[in-house]
């Protein structure tokens, strides 16, 4: 039972444009979202996050929306660059236990030139 | 100043081998985590350490041990590898309990079990 999914797998976008990352999630614990991004042979890399008291949190051409009631939040990239080229993975916490990660399965976003 | 290392960076094990992988981070973290991921799936988190000489299993613990050696160092064991523990492993940490709280991740170790 996938608690966060990621129903994309594969985004892309042409330079400049934006990119939209979708995320939808089941646990109504969930309080607290990040977005990561990865490339490949390395570890993820922290990009963005929000907490269930927004539905808004922006960051340089970063921007993550959350909407509650439908359970799902977004990723977007304005404007997106070649080297925003990566898989972006959404994750969601409930308070407690450590704050340990439930995460998606993750999107490849490939942004051309 | 520099983050989560681990150790080695990749590994080929046989069947029935064991091994430890080491992860320590710099951050004065009170919490550490391994997460294991798989080709077309998310990172699922195998242990955790809320803090210092603490553990907990998370949703995948079948098959390893962990130990948390002190503030710093996280460690995860394969007593016995079998090839469905062919992988990579992520070792995280985290401050839990204060304004951020984000997990911070190592570069990863690529196990391969034959």
């Amino acid at each position: 039972d996938q608690q966060v999914k990621q129903n994309s797998p594969s985004l892309s976008v042409q330079e400049g444009r934006i990119s939209i990352l979708n995320c939808d999630y089941t646990n109504s614990m969930f309080d607290y979202f990040l977005w990561y991004k990865k490339y490949p042979a390395e570890g993820p890399t922290f990009l963005i996050s929000i907490s269930s008291i927004k539905d808004k949190n922006e960051d340089g051409r970063f921007t993550v929306f959350l909407n509650k009631s439908a359970k799902h939040l977004s990723l977007h990239i304005v404007p997106s660059q070649p080297g925003d080229s990566a898989v972006y993975f959404c994750a969601a916490s409930a308070p407690g236990s450590a704050r340990q990660l439930t995460f998606g399965s993750g999107t490849q976003l490939t942004v051309l030139p | 100043n520099a983050g989560v290392t681990q150790t080695p960076k990749f590994q080929v094990l046989k069947t029935g081998q064991s091994m430890t992988l080491q992860c320590a981070q710099d951050m004065n973290h009170n919490s550490m985590y391994w997460y294991r991921q798989d080709p077309g799936m998310g990172l699922r988190l195998i242990y955790y350490s809320a803090s210092e000489g603490t553990t907990d299993k998370g949703e995948v613990p079948n098959g390893y041990n962990v130990s948390r050696l002190n503030k710093r160092e996280f460690s995860l064991r394969l007593e016995s590898a079998a090839p469905s523990q062919t992988s990579v492993y992520f070792c995280a940490s985290s401050e839990v309990g204060t304004s951020d709280e984000t997990q911070y991740f190592g570069p990863g170790t690529r196990l391969l079990v034959l």
